[in-house]
């Protein structure tokens, strides 16, 4: 199985300043027949079920503020939230799905305000 | 506007069994692939099962395999998780989700909570 992992476990940043979570897949996800990073990332607020938010890494979902960006390659990732805004309070998830359909979520990343 | 909306959720005691329901609208539901995703109390997520727009292919994770079956039917917009000999450690919200492609779960209902305890 791949296992996937974040860093921090939690961060409290200021209403406009940046934040950065970062994801770790035990193995590569990325498919090299097509150069594409099999990663998600997701949003999930108190109460709601996740949200997604981007995939391939890097394409954001329809809808999604372009304030949220993904990039990384291979087994490391980042999930960047340029300007956090109070609605971004949430945790975030980041999944693999190279080995779809039985595919993994980290253990989540919880986002405060400052 | 896509909806999926979970039912069939409740208490149940060790070894028992639920079947949960997920109704979908606002797509066509036989175009896509449907999975079910879990959340114990507090914790994060967990994938459980998978079927394919057909339903002739079907996956579990290791923790659900032989006790739960994923079923759907096409011709009433819905999906299915059978749930037998359940466990303490089965306590969870369970989620059905749209399969966007190649497991990428870009719509999600809202939830069902199954508790099991004695």
């Amino acid at each position: 199985d791949i296992v996937m992992t974040q860093s921090p476990d939690s961060l409290a940043v200021s209403l406009g300043e940046r934040a950065t979570i970062n994801c770790k897949s035990s193995q590569s996800v990325l498919y090299s027949s097509n150069n594409k990073n099999y990663l998600a990332w997701y949003q999930q607020k108190p109460g709601q079920p996740p949200k997604l938010l981007i995939y391939w890494a890097s394409t954001r979902e329809s809808g999604v503020p372009d304030r949220f960006s993904g990039s990384g390659s291979g087994t490391d990732f980042t999930l960047t939230i340029s300007s956090l805004q109070a609605e971004d309070v949430a945790v975030y998830y980041c999944q693999q799905y190279y080995s779809t359909p039985l595919f993994t979520f980290g253990p989540g990343t919880k986002v405060d305000i400052k | 506007e896509v909806q999926l909306v979970e039912s069939g959720g409740g208490l149940v005691q060790p070894g028992g069994s639920l079947r949960l329901s997920c109704a979908a609208s606002g797509f066509t539901f036989s175009s896509y692939e449907m999975n079910w995703v879990r959340q114990a109390p507090g914790k994060g997520l967990e994938w459980v099962s998978y079927i394919s727009s057909s339903g002739s292919t079907i996956y579990y994770a290791d923790s659900v395999k032989g006790r739960f079956t994923i079923s759907r039917d096409n011709a009433k917009n819905s999906l299915y998780l059978q749930m037998n000999s359940l466990r303490a450690e089965d306590t969870a919200v369970y989620y059905c989700a749209r399969d966007l492609e190649l497991g990428v779960l870009d719509y999600w209902g809202q939830g069902t909570l199954v508790t099991v305890s004695s």
